[in-house]
C-alpha cells in the first residue's frame, strides 16, 4: 500500500525567497509521483509529475522536484517565491497500471510574504 | 480545449434534502472520477468510471450518494438525503484513460454548504 506525508501544513516565505515543501512517500513498488496546486475556490492543476526516467522533474511557473529513492521523497521546489504562489499543494503517490488510485497527501498551505 | 465542467459552483441546502450536482469531463477523456474536498484535507476519491462503467466505488455512501454516467460523457453525482457532515467541494476530474501515469485533469469544484 502507499502513504503520503506532507510535512509541514503551513508554510510561510517572503516573496523572492526558496520555496521548500516536503513530501515523503511510502511504496513497495516503484511510484508514480504528483505535485498538484489549488489556488483559492478553484479545482486542482498539475504542477509536475514523475512517472519514469530522469529524477528531477520540471512542471509550470518555474518549480521543480526531485525524485530520491533512498530518502523516499519527492520535495517541491522554486528558486524565488512570487505572490501569485500563495495557494494549497497537494502531493500524490500511485503505482504503474490501470485504474491505480491516487493516494494524496493532507496538503500544505503555502503563504507569500511580501 | 474546453476544461471540465462543473455544475453548481455553489449550492445551500438544509440537511435530508437532495443535491445533484453535474459535470462534463474533457472530450475524449474516458476516465471520469469525482472526488469529496473537506475543508483542510486532501481529496477523497468516491467513484472512479471508466467509459459508462463504474471502476471504483468504494468510499462512496451508497446509502446517500449515487453517480451515474449513462451514455459515457456527462457524470451526474447526487446526494439523498443530505447530511451536515457532507459539506464539501465535490470535484469532477478527467483523464484520457486509466493509467495511473495520466495526467487528472480537475474542473473547479462545486462548493456544497449542508445548513
Amino acid at each position: 500500500a502507499q502513504s503520503v506525508t506532507q510535512l509541514g501544513s503551513h508554510v510561510s516565505v517572503s516573496e523572492g525567497a526558496l520555496v521548500l515543501l516536503r513530501c515523503n512517500y511510502s511504496s513497495s513498488v516503484p511510484p508514480y509521483l504528483f505535485w498538484y496546486v489549488q489556488y483559492p475556490n478553484q479545482g486542482l492543476q498539475l504542477l509536475l509529475k514523475y512517472t519514469t526516467g530522469a529524477t528531477l522533474v520540471k512542471g509550470i511557473n518555474g518549480f521543480e522536484a526531485e525524485f530520491k529513492k533512498s530518502e523516499t521523497s519527492f520535495h517541491l521546489t522554486k528558486p524565488s517565491a512570487h505572490m501569485s504562489d500563495a495557494a494549497e499543494y497537494f502531493c500524490a503517490v500511485s503505482v504503474a497500471g490501470n485504474n491505480r488510485k491516487l493516494i494524496w497527501g493532507l496538503g500544505t498551505s503555502l503563504a507569500v510574504n511580501p | 480545449e474546453a476544461g471540465v465542467a462543473q455544475s453548481p459552483r455553489y449550492k445551500i441546502i438544509e440537511k435530508r434534502q437532495s443535491v445533484a450536482f453535474w459535470c462534463n469531463p474533457i472530450s475524449g477523456h474516458a476516465t471520469l472520477y469525482w472526488y469529496q474536498q473537506i475543508l483542510g484535507q486532501g481529496p477523497k476519491l468516491l467513484i472512479q468510471f471508466q467509459n459508462n462503467g463504474v471502476v471504483d466505488d468504494s468510499q462512496l455512501p451508497k446509502d446517500r450518494f449515487s453517480a451515474e454516467r449513462l451514455k459515457g460523457v456527462d457524470s451526474t453525482l447526487k446526494i439523498q438525503p443530505a447530511k451536515l457532515e457532507d459539506s464539501a467541494v465535490y470535484l469532477c476530474a478527467s483523464s484520457l484513460s486509466p493509467d495511473s501515469g495520466n495526467t487528472i485533469y480537475f474542473g473547479e469544484g462545486s462548493w456544497l454548504t449542508v445548513v
